[in-house]
């Protein structure tokens, strides 16, 4: 089976301007979470939605939005980006609601804002 | 903000070695994972421990959690090459939902 899918590989975006990344899960997966990653850190929690609703919300402001499709596909959309905002952004998916177990991350997108 | 904090930050041995990272969080967890990334790619689960375990095995892994203490440990055994990555404690909490946080990571390097 495919493993979780994310486009574009790459992206360079101008400050202002706005993105929008795109993840397909693990065929089954309800459940797609959404991090950010800046260079030399931990990833950051964005995101979790399962079955469409939103189940979590991180620490980030509200030029960050996602949603998920009836597919269970998702996108996160970020809104006046900064240079702060360049970063890897990774997706993860997961057969269950509960964000407390394994989930099965894909490659990331790699966003610079200049 | 960051729940967990690993440490050392860096640790570089020999192949054959034995490797152990550690990590502390803040608040009552579920479960606690440990995961690993290669050069900024996606992460890998490796192992998950639930807060009523105090230890587990899997392969050449060993995880030992100490909830009074709020604090994990990982012992990688007889160190190989490809072992060299970063490697990251998760554990959930609740920030607006359900969130999983992750530490700043332990970054390994196992030279032959």
């Amino acid at each position: 089976d495919a493993g979780v899918t994310q486009s574009p590989t790459h992206l360079i975006k101008t400050r202002g301007q706005q993105v929008t990344l795109r993840c397909s899960p693990i065929s089954g997966h309800k459940s797609v979470s959404w991090y950010q990653q800046v260079l030399g850190q931990g990833p950051q929690f964005i995101f979790q939605y399962y079955e469409k609703e939103e189940r979590g919300r991180g620490n980030f402001p509200d030029r960050f939005s996602a949603r998920q499709f009836p597919n269970y596909s998702s996108e996160l959309n970020v809104n006046a980006l900064l240079l702060g905002d360049s970063a890897l952004y990774l997706c993860a998916s997961s057969p269950l609601a509960a964000i407390s177990y394994e989930q099965y991350f894909g490659p990331g997108t790699r966003l610079t804002v200049t | 903000s960051q729940q967990g904090e690993e440490d050392p930050q860096a640790l570089s041995i020999q192949e054959g070695e034995n490797a152990t990272m550690n990590c502390s969080y803040k608040t009552s967890i579920n479960n606690l994972q440990w995961y690993r990334q290669n050069s900024g790619r996606g992460l890998v689960h490796l192992i998950l421990i639930r807060s009523n375990e105090r230890e587990k095995h899997s392969g050449r892994l060993r995880v030992t959690l100490d909830t009074s203490k709020k604090s994990s440990s990982l012992l990688i055994t007889a160190s190989r090459a490809a072992d060299t990555a970063s490697y990251f404690c998760a554990t959930d909490a609740y920030q607006a939902g359900t969130a999983l946080i992750f530490g700043k990571g332990t970054t390994l390097s196992v030279s032959s």
